[in-house]
Parts: C-alpha cells; structure tokens; sequence
C-alpha cells in the first residue's frame, strides 16, 4: 500500500530552528509537496520538490532524497505564527496526492 | 473576497438527510477536487472533476456524489448522511496547465451527522 508518514506533533522555541521529516512509500513518485494548515483554515501551499536536493524560500527549505524515499521541511528563525500543522503529501504514478496525517507544530516563547 | 469559496461553513444535520456542500472559484482554474479531512488522518480525496464534463471518483467516494453545474461550481452531495460522514471538507482547484501545479483551497465546510 501507498503511506506517507510524519510525525504527529513537534514543539520548537520561538527564533530557533525545526526540521520536519516525511517518508513515503508510493507507486512512483512525480513531485512531493509541503502544505501549511493553521487551526479551522485551509491549507496552503509552501514547496514542491521533484528533484533531489535542497529548494529554499525564505526562512523555509524543502528537501528531497528519492533514493531514500524522505523529505524535510525545515523552518528557520521560528515566529509564533508559525504554529501550525505542516502537511506533506506524494504525488504517484497516476498523478494522484496521497497526504500524510500532518505535524502539528507548537512553538513556544 | 476568497478565490475558492464554500457554503456552507458549517452544517448539523441528522442520520438520513440529504446534504450539498456547494463550492465555487475565481481563479478560472479547470481542475477541482473535494476532499475530506478527519482527525489522524491525512486529507482523502472523494471526487475530481477536470471540467465540465468530466467528474472522476476519489479514493472515497461511496455514500458522496457531485455535479460540475459550471467551470466555476463544483458540488458535493451526501444523498442519505451517515454519522461517519462528520469531517471538515475541503473543496479545491489546480490550473489545468500540469498536473503538479499547486492546490487551492476553499475555508472548509464542517458536517456534523447525528
């Protein structure tokens, strides 16, 4: 079967820096992507990755290895509005995203 | 005003009834999904359309049907609602240039079954 896993909930310090791991088993792989989901709102886009490496944007960077099956979303100088929960999901064979349960992110003073 | 809005935002209704959840964009995008997202889970998705005249089922979609009225309005019904039919559903589009372009998504519809 397909599955994406991260986990469920990670606590980091305001200013510092979290990393945020995904590993997936899918049939065939076109593109992993990083969503932002604040409490009650929809979802938004952060990355997508079909290369392996490093893609930054900002104070957040998406890594991909494919050989590995692994991805990180990494946050750096953590704000408070940054608590959220981050979902990653795999885009297979069929161009279908399966989504992982999301991290739950708590980022304290 | 949001680019993909969904009405309602939130429903009760009980065990038998009938449910629309009513989605419509601006952004002028071809492709739209519904999804549905519980506790624990990762969003799953019930139905897609690429236009009008094309509607695909989901990974979930017994117990859901949906209609594409228009390029813009793509909804999602729950003929007979079921308690384990209570989630938060997400309606959201995807420009019909790729298939890795980024989604959008409406606020959220919470159904509550009792």
């Amino acid at each position: 079967g397909q599955n994406i896993d991260q986990p469920t909930e990670m606590t980091a310090t305001e200013g510092a820096i979290v990393q945020i791991n995904c590993t997936y088993q899918t049939s065939g792989f076109n593109g992993l992507f990083w969503y932002q989901q604040h409490a009650g709102e929809a979802p938004t886009f952060l990355s997508y990755n079909v290369l392996d490496g490093l893609e930054e944007k900002g104070r957040f960077s998406s890594f991909l290895s494919r050989s590995k099956g692994y991805s990180y979303l990494l946050l750096k100088e953590l704000q408070m509005k940054d608590s959220a929960s981050y979902l990653c999901a795999v885009m297979d064979s069929n161009y279908q995203l399966i989504w992982g349960a999301g991290t739950k992110l708590i980022i304290k003073p | 005003d949001a680019d993909v809005t969904q009405t309602p935002r939130n429903r009760i209704t009980k065990t038998g009834k009938r449910i629309m959840l009513e989605c419509s964009q601006t952004k002028g995008h071809d492709r739209m999904y519904w999804y549905r997202q519980d506790p624990g889970l990762g969003l799953r998705l019930i139905y897609y359309s690429f236009d009008v005249k094309d509607i695909n089922k989901g990974e979930i979609s017994d117990g859901y049907s949906v209609s594409r009225q228009a390029q813009a309005k793509f909804s999602l019904s729950l003929e007979s609602a079921i308690p384990n039919q209570t989630a938060l559903y997400f309606c959201a589009t995807r420009t019909g240039t790729g298939h890795t372009g980024e989604l959008f998504f409406g606020e959220g519809s919470r159904l509550t079954v009792l």
